[in-house]
């Protein structure tokens, strides 16, 4: 199975700064397949970034996604208050669709 | 609009079944798959199995074969999910999640069904 590892495990940043956030693979990802979602405390997930880098419906684009192989990353250009949350990225190329630990975005 | 309405929390005891559902509504049912996650109290997400609800194939998790069976109804757009045996470290909020295809991202969520097992 691929095992992803986010990072870091907390971000401490404040309203309108730059957020970037990492995700690895134990082994390369089937091209396109890394998903990024949002979660925030009480509620389901959400997906926010599919195929590595397309938006999903209603997502703002200070949202974007990139990277390819083992190595993916999720960028938020400006933070919002709204986006301070846990964010998952996840592979769904291959069974078991794996997802990282999470990496904690808070308020600085 | 999609929605994914689930049933309500359990109390299990160890060694026992539980049943979740999880009805579909606002989009045509069977054309779509539909995924199980759970998420263990402060815990991430760990995918649990999927289901063709065309077809009624399905795939799952290592982790969880021989004790987790996902079925559906297309009758009532409704899909379930049945794990046996169980134990404390299936304590856990239980999620269903539709997919576009086997491999695909999970684009619409329910709003979890907590899953306590306790003696």
């Amino acid at each position: 199975e691929i095992v992803l590892t986010q990072s870091p495990g907390t971000l401490s940043l404040s309203p309108g700064e730059r957020a970037t956030l990492s995700c690895r693979a134990s082994e390369s990802v089937s091209s396109p397949y890394l998903a990024w979602y949002q979660q925030k405390p009480g509620q389901a997930p959400r997906l926010l970034i599919y195929d590595t880098s397309s938006r999903a419906t209603a997502i703002p684009d200070r949202f974007s996604g990139s990277g390819s192989g083992t190595d993916f990353a999720l960028t938020i250009s400006r933070l919002e208050p709204e986006d301070f949350a846990v964010y998952y990225c996840q592979q769904y190329g291959s069974s078991p669709r794996t997802f990282g630990q999470g990496t904690r975005v808070e308020i600085k | 609009q999609v929605q994914l309405m689930q049933s309500g929390a359990e109390v299990k005891k160890p060694g026992a079944s539980v049943k979740v559902s999880c009805k579909a509504s606002g989009y045509t049912f069977t054309r779509y798959y539909m995924n199980w996650v759970r998420q263990a109290p402060g815990q991430g997400l760990e995918w649990v199995g999927i289901i063709d609800l065309s077809t009624g194939g399905t795939n799952y998790a290592q982790k969880f074969q021989g004790r987790v069976t996902v079925t559906s109804d297309t009758s009532t757009s409704t899909v379930y999910m049945d794990l046996s045996s169980l134990r404390s470290e299936d304590t856990a909020i239980y999620y269903c999640a539709r997919g576009g295809d086997w491999y695909s991202t999970f684009d619409s969520w329910g709003q979890g069904t907590l899953v306590t097992v306790s003696s």
